[in-house]
Order: C-alpha cells, then structure tokens, then sequence
C-alpha cells in the first residue's frame, strides 16, 4: 500500500498568512494526487487534482505543486474561511490512501 | 448540478448487519464511477469501496468479504452492503462520485454530507 504522510498535523497561522502543507508518497505516484478541505461536521470537498490543477470555483490564493513522492498545498493568503483540516490523497493505484490531515487553526 | 446523499446509518450491534445507500442526481451510476470512504470520528478519512461505470468491483482489505458494494441503474443509486460489523467500523460513511481529469483517475468528487454507523451493543 502506498503510504500518504502530511506534515506538520496541525499548524496555527493568522489572517493573511502564506501557509504551505506537505504530503510525502512512500512510493512514486507521479501527479496523482489531490487535495481536500473539510469543515467541522462538514464532508470534505475537492481542492485541487492532478497535484497542481484548480477545482472550477475554489479561489486562485490556493495552489498546488509538486511530482513523484513529494507535494505541497499552499495558501497565498489567508482567510477567514480557510480555516479546516486538509487532506492529501493519492489516485495511483488501489488501495487509495489518504494523509492524516493537517488542521488550520486561527493563531 | 451533481449531488449525492447517503442514508441507513444508524446504531447496529456488533456482528449485526446494515446496508447504506446513496442517493444521485445529476449524474447516471452506469456511466459514472462511485465510492465510499469513511472517517471515524476526530480521525482521518479511509477509502472503503468503489463500483466501476462497468459494474466491477474494488474495496480495501479490512471489508473484503464483509462489505458489498453495488448499484441499482433503474433508480440510480449505489449500496454499501456491511456484514459482520465491528465496534472498529464505527464512523461516518461518506459516497463520492469519483471522476477523472487531466490524466488523473479516482478523484472523489462531489462527495455527500455522509451518515453515522455505531457499531455498539
């Protein structure tokens, strides 16, 4: 199994902060990787596939990066509303794995 | 607009039974990819299963021969058959539709707001 591994797990920024997440593969998986947001008590939602590829309606301060085992999700800005747990997962091959999560907190 | 809306979750006694069931609209199930992934709760997220546009089947190792997942194209919906539940299966159980886009497969997107099984005597 390909093993997804976020880091940090929790981080705590301010309104208007440059954020970035990483995830780590244990083997290659090339660009297959995606990116979730979720909201407490919310289902999550689709960021970012293909690594660096825009979901329709989620705005440009969010941006992926990153080929093979390594990964980032950044955040050009802050707002209030960024404020949830994110979650990498890889699409390359079964089973499909996700990261543990980073949670965004208010600093 | 494509949605998806889970139902059947509930409180089961361990080693009872329960089948889940998501509801769509906006997309057709013969023609689309759909999974379940669940999330105990507090804890990360955990792909269960998913049923090809073909009717072929995938699950992760922890539910082989105790889940099934399948799809009815007459009313448009897909089940997730659970057998032999476990205190460990406690967690919301979210459907996805799973799409593909610029070369990547699996992408689980929309996904439903998810239902609670309690697996608990």
């Amino acid at each position: 199994d390909i093993q997804m591994t976020q880091s940090p797990s929790s981080l705590s920024a301010s309104i208007g902060d440059r954020v970035a997440i990483a995830c780590r593969a244990s083997q290659t998986i090339g660009n297959s990787l995606n990116w979730y947001q979720q909201k407490p008590g919310k289902a999550p939602k689709l960021l970012i596939y293909g690594a660096s590829k825009l979901q329709s309606g989620v705005p440009s301060r969010f941006s992926g990066g990153g080929s093979g085992t390594d990964f980032t999700l950044s955040i050009s800005s802050l707002e209030p509303e960024d404020f949830a747990t994110y979650y990498c997962q890889q699409s390359y091959n079964f089973p499909l794995t996700f990261g543990g999560g980073t949670k965004v907190e208010i600093k | 607009e494509v949605q998806v809306v889970e139902s059947g979750g509930r409180l089961v006694q361990p080693g009872g039974s329960l089948r889940l069931s998501c509801a769509t609209s906006g997309l057709t199930v013969s023609t689309n990819h759909m999974s379940w992934v669940r999330q105990v709760p507090g804890k990360g997220l955990e792909w269960v299963s998913l049923i090809y546009s073909g009717g072929a089947t995938s699950q992760a190792d922890y539910v082989k021969g105790r889940f099934t997942i399948s799809r009815h194209t007459s009313n448009n919906t897909v089940d997730l058959q659970m057998h032999s539940l476990r205190p460990e299966d406690t967690a919301v159980y979210y459907c996805a539709a799973v799409a593909a886009a610029a070369g990547v497969r699996f992408i689980f997107d929309p996904w439903g707001p998810g239902t609670l099984v309690t697996v608990s005597s």
